[in-house]
């Protein structure tokens, strides 16, 4: 299995809080990925990594922020999480994009906001 | 916009039975992606498919993908109740020339095979 670690794997928050998600990873890969999970929605990109402090925004980055400091570690925040921001967070890695290969998941984040 | 949808989203099967789900989108990609999910697990990579033509089989599952149809399919053979999940298909979504890119996901096919 993929060496990557997601924590927390469970998380209960109030709303206007501050929430941090870690995934780290011991592969060395250079991609890096967070997506949400929901249901009737499948799982859509919030923020990804393409290196140590290059990051951009995916498809739902709205209220969401990402750091990667170190090639291991990719932290996705919520600056005051929100009643539409429960759901199951997943950390992903990829090695290249080219060639065969493919993304390898962590175990995910369920995240409640009440 | 890069469009991935499956169907169908729901599939009842009975186990012996054949079907297969259906993966279109609307890039020019010329690779794709399967990945499995159990309930509360994680996705599991399945098969990665390279080119136009690709055929890869592991057990009871078999891939395939038509890029110029812009279509893969996941066919499954005498259904038993083990394959009981939900399956997601992915496409490349490159960006920049190629030095960045992420995977965009179908909604998913939830598969229940029942006896």
């Amino acid at each position: 299995d993929a060496g990557i670690t997601q924590s927390p794997r469970h998380k209960v928050t109030e709303t206007g809080t501050p929430v941090t998600l870690r995934c780290h990873q011991t592969e060395n890969h250079r991609y890096m990925y967070w997506y949400r999970q929901d249901p009737g929605h499948g799982l859509r990109l919030i923020h990804y990594s393409y290196g140590v402090k290059d990051t951009d925004k995916g498809e739902v980055s709205d209220g969401y922020s990402v750091s990667r400091s170190k090639t291991e570690d990719f932290l996705l925040t919520l600056e005051s999480a929100t009643s539409s921001q429960t759901s199951v967070y997943f950390c992903a890695i990829r090695d290249r994009l080219f060639g065969n290969t493919e993304a390898f998941f962590g175990q995910g984040t369920r995240l409640t906001v009440v | 916009e890069l469009k991935v949808e499956q169907n169908p989203l729901f599939l009842s099967m009975q186990e012996g039975k054949n079907y297969t789900i259906y993966c279109n989108y609307s890039t020019t990609s010329d690779r794709l992606y399967w990945y499995r999910q159990d309930p509360g697990k994680s996705l599991e990579s399945l098969f990665v498919l390279l080119s136009n033509g690709a055929v890869k089989q592991e057990g009871r599952l078999m891939a395939s993908l038509d890029t110029k149809a812009r279509l893969s399919t996941l066919h499954i053979t005498a259904a038993v109740h083990d394959l009981s999940a939900t399956y997601f298909c992915a496409v490349d979504n490159l960006l920049r020339g190629g030095s960045q890119g992420n995977l965009i996901f179908g909604k998913g096919t939830k598969l229940s095979v029942k006896p």
